[in-house]
């Protein structure tokens, strides 16, 4: 079964404060990689997608990057308006596209 | 590209009544289009997903059916409510590359 666990599950930085967010995954054959943010009572917002381990994709303060096992996203001097939830989900060579996701990390960075 | 429409925005349903949701997607045709759920503090849970007119298929037993009665309409949809069907849900649709792009929302709370 495919299966994603995201770490950690809340985070709070100062704005500045450069961390990285975690998404563990176990796939039967990996076709992508899906980073989202979410803002609170919205729907989802398509952030990057990976496909292959050594990948790197990057937009303003964000970099997502891809392993085997693992994708990290990576904020660098974050401001207050990053502040979100980020979601992972893989989905599995074959079936419809389906998407499997991790329970997110919510991040909140203050002033 | 692809904009995502969904409504209600916000429900508040007695235990027992009926429901209809609906998500209707402009700017392309013939989409794969997707209900999820998401429960308080968590991700998101695949219901259903429709690869065409008519055709559903269905990830988790539970109180709810979907329906595409048109290329670009998909319909979720109880007989009874349960107090566990509130939640958020999600319409998405297949864009290029197999990214899934999602809806505004419904919130629905169930009494």
């Amino acid at each position: 079964e495919d299966q994603v666990t995201q770490s950690p599950e809340a985070l709070r930085l100062q704005e500045g404060e450069s961390s990285s967010l975690n998404c563990s995954y176990t796939v039967s054959g990996l076709r992508g990689l899906f980073w989202y943010r979410q803002d609170p009572g919205k729907g989802p917002e398509f952030l990057f997608t990976l496909y292959s381990a050594g990948e790197e994709k990057e937009k303003e303060r964000l970099k997502a990057t891809l392993t085997k096992k693992e994708s990290f996203l990576h904020i660098t001097a974050p401001k207050p308006e990053d502040s979100a939830t980020y979601l992972c989900a893989v989905q599995a060579i074959g079936g419809a596209q389906k998407l499997v996701f991790g329970q997110g990390t919510r991040l909140t960075i203050n002033p | 590209s692809q904009t995502i429409h969904q409504w209600p925005a916000t429900l508040v349903q007695p235990v027992g009544s009926p429901l209809s949701l609906e998500c209707t997607v402009e700017g392309t045709s013939n989409p794969n289009l997707y209900w999820y759920r998401q429960a308080a503090g968590r991700g998101l849970q695949l219901l259903f997903y429709s690869v065409g007119i008519g055709q559903i298929s269905s990830e988790v037993p539970q109180n709810l059916s979907a329906s595409r009665p048109q290329d670009r309409q998909f319909i979720l949809s109880s007989k009874k409510l349960l107090l566990s069907d509130s939640g958020f849900y999600l319409c998405a649709c297949r864009g290029p590359t197999d990214t899934q792009y999602f809806g505004p929302g419904t919130r629905l709370t169930v009494l």
